[in-house]
């Protein structure tokens, strides 16, 4: 059973850092695309940012474009998102989402996602 | 990007009964690339169909898409007490995949 766990969400303020984690297990890691999707409070899904299987090529939105950096360490079959000089816009549940096999950061459909991360940007 | 307006924002439904969501797209999705999404709160997002009429591992078949161009739907045959959720469609033949704003069918 694929299997797919967020954390390091929390309370940060405007400007500040965070790092969220994504552990995987029930599949085979390091063959599939992987990436993070967000809804804001009251809002819709919105694709972030995406990482190919192999980790060589990545992708984000334009809303995070330069402060936020997607990564991945096959060896401990996690999947990362460094979050750098938030936003209060970026006061959201994060989810990690399982992509395609052998896909590229190009986000297609998402056949297994987490519970989420919520991170609360606010002074 | 391309912008999904789902149709109606939300809906009052018995057990049994069929409901259809509507998905409609700014411009034409390219290869069929258009996804159906449950939500559930606390929960996460379970896919229901991709391509726009395969339905996922596991998905039962009261469960149905169909729709080319711009306009999509997906079909519930008989709603199970298990099925009142928020629905979501997505598409992916356009970079950045972007999703509707969701319709919410809630038990009347």
């Amino acid at each position: 059973e694929v299997q797919l766990v967020e954390s390091g969400g929390g309370l940060i303020q405007p400007g500040g850092s965070l790092r969220l984690s994504c552990a995987a297990s029930g599949f085979s890691f390091d063959a599939y695309a992987m990436h993070w999707v967000r809804q804001r409070p009251g809002k819709g899904l919105e694709w972030v940012s995406g990482i190919n299987w192999s980790g060589g090529a990545t992708g984000s939105a334009d809303s995070v474009k330069g402060r936020f950096t997607i990564s991945r360490d096959d060896a401990k079959n996690s999947l990362y998102l460094q979050m750098n000089s938030l936003r209060v816009e970026d006061t959201a549940s994060y989810y990690c989402a399982k992509g395609i096999w052998n896909g590229d950061y190009v986000a297609r459909y998402f056949d297994s996602w987490g519970q989420g991360a919520l991170v609360t940007v606010s002074s | 990007e391309i912008v999904l307006t789902q149709s109606p924002g939300a809906l009052s439904l018995s057990p049994g009964e069929r409901v259809t969501l509507s998905c409609r797209a700014s411009q034409t999705i390219s290869h069929n690339y258009l996804a159906w999404y449950q939500h559930k709160p606390g929960q996460a997002p379970r896919l229901l169909i991709y391509n726009v009429s395969n339905r996922a591992t596991g998905i039962p078949d009261r469960f149905s898409g169909s729709g080319s161009g711009t306009d999509f739907t997906l079909t519930i045959s008989r709603l199970g007490p298990e099925d009142f959720a928020v629905y979501y469609c997505q598409q992916y033949g356009s970079s950045p995949a972007t999703f509707g704003q969701g319709t919410k069918v809630e038990i009347k």
